[in-house]
């Protein structure tokens, strides 16, 4: 497996309460990205990030941001979680010179 | 908006039996990828085919590519009861920043 974890796996919490996803990888790649995964939807990409402080939004960006200070960390953050963004959240990192990714194990989010 | 669509959305089939999985989508690509979701996990990429190629394999898959119909297929041969998992295909863009566009996915259910 690729070195990617993700933290928490899981996670309740209610409805305008602020979280943090964090995904960490061990590989130094370039490329970091954030989906989430629905039932009907199969992945839409929320960010992704090119580099440390640079970051671009995806398909399904609002209400989610996110950051990277460092190459190996990059952190998914719902300001104030909604019911409609209880899903898996899913990172996945990418190297410079392949269009491959390579997925972490996903962070279940159950927003009440 | 979703850029690929796989076809079926479910498959069911007898182990040593052939699976056929199709995808359509949309807009020019650079690549079209294939990965495999087992439940609860993360994806695993499978086979990445490039614009320019019509067919590629890897082991007992094979992946076809027609541009000209904007749709590809994935046959994985004397299916395994271990080959039970989600499968999706993805198109990649071009340009340094490009991002996948994921389908809804394909269930594939292999009885020993």
């Amino acid at each position: 497996d690729a070195g990617i974890t993700q933290s928490p796996r899981h996670k309740v919490t209610e409805t305008g309460t602020p979280v943090t996803l964090r995904c960490h990888q061990t590989e130094n790649h370039r490329y970091m990205y954030w989906y989430r995964q629905d039932p009907g939807h199969g992945l839409r990409l929320i960010h992704y990030s090119y580099g440390v402080k640079d970051t671009d939004k995806g398909e399904v960006s609002d209400g989610y941001s996110v950051s990277r200070s460092k190459t190996e960390d990059f952190l998914l953050t719902l300001e104030s979680a909604t019911s409609s963004q209880t899903s898996v959240y899913f990172c996945a990192i990418r190297e410079d010179w392949e269009e491959t990714q390579y997925f972490g194990p996903g962070t279940r989010l159950l927003v009440l | 908006s979703q850029q690929g669509e796989e076809d079926p959305q479910a498959l069911s089939i007898q182990e040593g039996e052939n699976a056929t999985m199709n995808c359509s989508y949309k807009t020019s690509i650079n690549n079209l990828q294939w990965y495999r979701q087992n439940s609860g996990r993360g994806l695993v990429h499978l086979i990445l085919i490039r614009s320019n190629e019509r067919e590629k394999h890897s082991g007992r898959l094979r992946v076809t590519l027609d541009t000209s119909k904007k749709s590809s297929s994935l046959l994985i041969t004397a299916s395994r009861a271990a080959d039970t998992a989600s499968y999706f295909c993805a198109t990649g863009g071009t340009g340094a920043n490009s991002k996948l566009t994921f389908g809804k996915g394909i269930t594939l259910s292999v009885r020993p």
